[in-house]
């Protein structure tokens, strides 16, 4: 099976701290992508890489950055967290030919106090 | 993107059929429906998709109406593993976001 691991289930971090969320990937996808899920507003794309070095923005890019250095680490990195930046995180990945068909790790709760 | 409607919420009994509607009018010809459920405390789950004709997979099925502009997502026997938010997202071909609407939140009684 795919697995997509996210580095820790829960985060607490404090205002202004610069904050790094991991994710892995098995099964040598190409694509990699990056939400935040939020009550009653569904999940939203931060950022996606389709390759090595690569990265696009999503719809909601501003106050994160993503490092992908090797193909199956995909890099989360909020420059100076806010309180508004509280949230479920979810990484996925999925290949080329099937980027609608993507397989999403278990997520990171993430609070910024 | 299509606009979708589905309803908030939807309870079954266990060992029942579940019928989950979606109703996506604005769809273009070229967006595929998938589907996606997300379970208490994990990431999203790919269950199916389809393009025109009905689609069955060891999951569920896909009934697509002729026109397009709706869909139903069919368990064919809810078990408890099943009650989970249901999201129907039709998607470009080529498109790199799934945009998640809120779904339907499915509740299966014992």
């Amino acid at each position: 099976d795919v697995k997509v691991t996210q580095s820790s289930r829960y985060l607490v971090k404090r205002t202004g701290e610069k904050v790094f969320l991991e994710c892995v990937q098995d099964m040598d996808h190409e694509n990699m992508f990056w939400y935040r899920q939020d009550p009653g507003l569904g999940l939203r794309l931060i950022y996606f890489s389709y390759d090595v070095k690569m990265k696009e923005k999503g719809d909601i890019p501003e106050g994160y950055s993503v490092s992908r250095e090797k193909k199956e680490r995909f890099s989360l990195i909020l420059e100076s967290a806010s309180t508004n930046q509280t949230s479920m995180y979810l990484c996925a990945s999925s290949l080329p030919q099937q980027a609608l068909k993507a397989f999403f790790g278990q997520g990171t709760r993430l609070t910024v106090v | 993107d299509a606009k979708t409607t589905q309803p908030n919420s939807m309870e079954s009994n266990e060992e029942e059929p579940v019928h989950l509607p979606c109703n996506h009018s604005t769809i273009s010809g070229t967006d595929y429906i998938h589907w996606y459920r997300q379970l208490p405390s994990q990431g999203p789950e790919y269950v199916i998709h389809g393009l025109t004709s009905n689609v069955n997979n060891r999951m569920a099925s896909l009934a697509i109406a002729e026109d397009r502009k709706s869909s139903t997502l069919i368990l064919h026997r809810a078990t408890l593993r099943d009650a989970a938010v249901y999201y129907c997202i039709p998607s470009q071909t080529g498109a790199n976001n799934l945009f998640f609407g809120t779904g339907t939140r499915l509740t299966v009684i014992p």
